[in-house]
């Protein structure tokens, strides 16, 4: 069965510059929820959109945007990076209305230097 | 919000015997009661949930109970194996939302199988 698609799978980057997530969810999962995970930590809520419309936002900073397009999929752009942006990235997603069960990508390691 | 409290945070076992975590969470209006595994460097992997109207969910070696009223709900897992070792995360929904439900991790509990 098809999954969750995040690229790159990995992205060095230094302080200061910008980097563009993507996330690919699961053919007809029509919501997409993106998580950070420090090393060692559970992962953070950041934002979801359901039907390219932003639902929930957590503990995304301002310097942190996103959108889902209209074949949606999802990207997250992170301008100004900090060494403390330095985390996996996971996009999840999930089914029709009331599905609540939400299945994660591969995720995206981002090392800022 | 969502204030969701995990234990143990380490659990040790021997091959075959059973391990259970268990989640305490604050909000009562949470309707949902997912379980993660997490290895490392990997994807969390939801492996059993479980919906407030139903008080025991069980799929093969792994169960997961629900007690709403004293809001905290347990991950059992029966008959262990090495590659159990991993994370396991808690994430009940703090509020059902008809446009999507964000997931509130609890701070994972650190699985080792010793064969």
């Amino acid at each position: 069965a098809a999954g969750v698609i995040q690229s790159p799978r990995h992205l060095i980057k230094e302080k200061r510059e910008t980097a563009t997530l993507k996330c690919y969810p699961i053919p007809r999962h029509d919501t997409v929820y993106w998580y950070q995970q420090g090393p060692g930590q559970d992962p953070q809520f950041l934002i979801s959109f359901y039907e390219k419309m932003q639902s929930d936002k957590g503990s995304i900073p301002d310097r942190f945007s996103a959108q889902q397009f209209s074949d949606y999929h999802s990207e997250l752009n992170m301008s100004s990076l900090e060494l403390g942006d330095s985390a996996l990235y996971f996009c999840a997603s999930s089914g029709t209305v009331r599905t609540y069960e939400q299945y994660f990508g591969p995720g995206t390691r981002l090392t800022v230097t | 919000g969502e204030n969701v409290e995990q234990h143990p945070s380490t659990l040790s076992v021997q091959e075959g015997d059973s391990a259970v975590i268990k989640c305490t969470y604050s909000d009562s209006a949470s309707n949902y009661f997912p379980w993660y595994k997490q290895e490392l460097g990997k994807r969390p992997q939801l492996i059993i949930d479980i919906r407030s109207n139903v008080g025991e969910k069980k799929d093969q070696r792994i169960a997961v109970t629900l007690n709403k009223t004293a809001k905290h709900f347990s991950l059992h897992i029966t008959e262990t194996q090495p590659e159990d070792s991993a994370v396991y995360f808690c994430a009940p929904d703090p509020y059902p939302q008809e446009y999507g439900n964000k997931l509130v991790f609890g701070a994972g509990t650190i699985l080792r199988v010793k064969s």
